[in-house]
């Protein structure tokens, strides 16, 4: 089956915790990418990636990291310096970073930081 | 900053009506125009996505492009609670770089 995997569904960490957040997809698609969900909120960028090694900050990259060592995989870093670290983290993958190409979600995971 | 805005609802339609979900958005040279469902507590899925100006058709679901107006929308016919759900809309920007994404309109249908 072909698809976009996330782990884990809900994580639990405590403050001052940094927290790595899994993202997998065997489409073959070239470019990833992570968004944050907050309640009542769209969906917003936090970094993305073309290809492989290589990735550029969206709109709320600020404490978040990210590598992209393989094309099937773009795991997220949400470190202590992220003020509001507790959201719906959604990762996507696309064809390429070309207008036409629609993006595919993930599962999602759900982070409570405390 | 681009915006893709979006009535937040709730929308609420009898089962067997059109439901009609609009969105506008700001960045005038956007080539590409993405409808998501989206359930509660779980991530969107992908059911339309329209790049021409005019109607595009899948089963119950209709896409409106009007590029002039800034305007997309999606109709939902024969609306079944099923379809009750949060609706993304979702544009790419001029340099298809950067998907934004509407706030989304929650649809309920009523049984």
């Amino acid at each position: 089956d072909g698809g976009i995997t996330q782990s884990p569904k809900y994580l639990f960490r405590k403050e001052g915790q940094n927290v790595t957040l899994s993202c997998e997809q065997n489409l073959n698609h070239d470019a990833m990418y992570w968004y944050r969900q907050d309640p009542g909120q769209g969906l917003r960028l936090i970094y993305y990636s073309q290809i492989v090694n290589d990735f550029q900050k969206g709109d709320i990259a600020e404490g978040y990291s990210v590598s992209r060592e393989k094309k099937e995989s773009f795991p997220l870093t949400v470190t202590s310096a992220q003020k509001n670290p507790t959201a719906f983290y959604l990762c996507a993958s696309s064809l390429g970073l070309v207008s036409s190409y629609e993006q595919y979600f993930g599962p999602g995971t759900r982070l409570t930081v405390t | 900053q681009k915006e893709v805005e979006q009535n937040s609802g709730p929308l609420s339609v009898p089962e067997g009506a059109i439901a009609s979900l609009n969105c506008t958005y700001s960045d005038r040279g956007s080539q590409s125009f993405f409808w998501y469902r989206q359930y509660s507590g779980k991530s969107p899925e992908l059911i339309m996505f329209i790049y021409s100006n005019g109607d595009k058709e899948d089963g119950r679901f209709t896409a409106q492009l009007n590029k002039a107006s800034q305007y997309v929308s999606l109709l939902i016919r024969d609306s079944q609670p099923s379809d009750s759900a949060t609706y993304l809309c979702a544009v790419i920007d001029e340099g298809g770089n950067q998907f934004y994404f509407g706030t989304g309109t929650s649809l309920t249908v009523i049984p």
